[in-house]
């Protein structure tokens, strides 16, 4: 157990609609970070928080926000699902204190669209 | 444009031999590169973390190498089993200290009995 919790594990839902992905981080961990596996594809960096503030942004689509709210808890929005948002998505943590470490993944939300 | 490149395709090795995965990059200069196993429908796990002024790391039967000038680093698993087939993901650490990782494709090992 990674220790950080994302909800819900399965997400099925229609093109057009619009759904929320949780991410719980470590206990102590102020990055959190998203990122989108498609099939057979490798992990494809989305966004950055650390304390509450975006830090980078990689290949995020317009359609798609996130945040991170004062209790370090995250969300990712997707908006006007189409077919190819059907993906794993993960969120990870870490410490971020300025040494670097390692990143502890979440299982994972795989959200398929219909 | 910056890339990351492990072998797409898979390795396969008999029990007991030592398994070598590469990672190579261009346009990058990481401070730090890591490697993660991924099991299917899993999330990623660290294995190893090594700097940019390392040129090896250990960890139980697990090696990597860093090489800044070839830009390239290497990933064994000695005495190999069974239970090391996933996939190996190799991590770069582009900014220092903020974590933002760029991760390659991965390669899958598969350890055959």
């Amino acid at each position: 157990d990674s220790g950080v919790t994302q909800t819900p594990k399965h997400l099925i839902t229609a093109t057009g609609q619009r759904v929320t992905l949780r991410c719980s981080p470590r206990s102590g961990d102020l990055s959190v970070y998203w990122y989108q596996q498609s099939l057979d594809q490798g992990l494809q960096f989305l966004i950055q928080y650390y304390n509450g503030e975006e830090r980078a942004k990689g290949n995020i689509l317009e359609r798609f926000s996130a945040q991170q709210f004062p209790d370090l808890h995250s969300e990712l929005n997707l908006s006007s699902l189409e077919l190819g948002d059907s993906a794993l998505y993960f969120c990870a943590s870490s410490v971020a204190t300025g040494l670097n470490t390692e990143a502890f993944f979440g299982q994972g939300t795989r959200l398929t669209v219909v | 444009s910056q890339k990351i490149e492990q072998n797409s395709e898979a390795l396969n090795i008999q029990e007991g031999k030592t398994a070598t995965l590469t990672c190579n990059y261009t346009n990058y200069s990481p401070a730090y590169l890591q490697w993660y196993r991924q099991d299917p429908g899993r999330g990623p796990v660290f294995l190893l973390l090594i700097r940019e002024n390392e040129k090896e790391k250990r960890k139980e039967r697990l090696k990597v190498t860093f090489d800044t000038t070839l830009k390239q680093s290497l990933f064994h698993i000695t005495a190999s089993q069974p239970a090391d087939s996933a996939t190996y993901l190799c991590a770069l650490d582009i900014t220092g200290g903020y974590n933002k990782l760029i991760f390659g494709a991965g390669t899958r090992l598969a350890v055959h009995p």
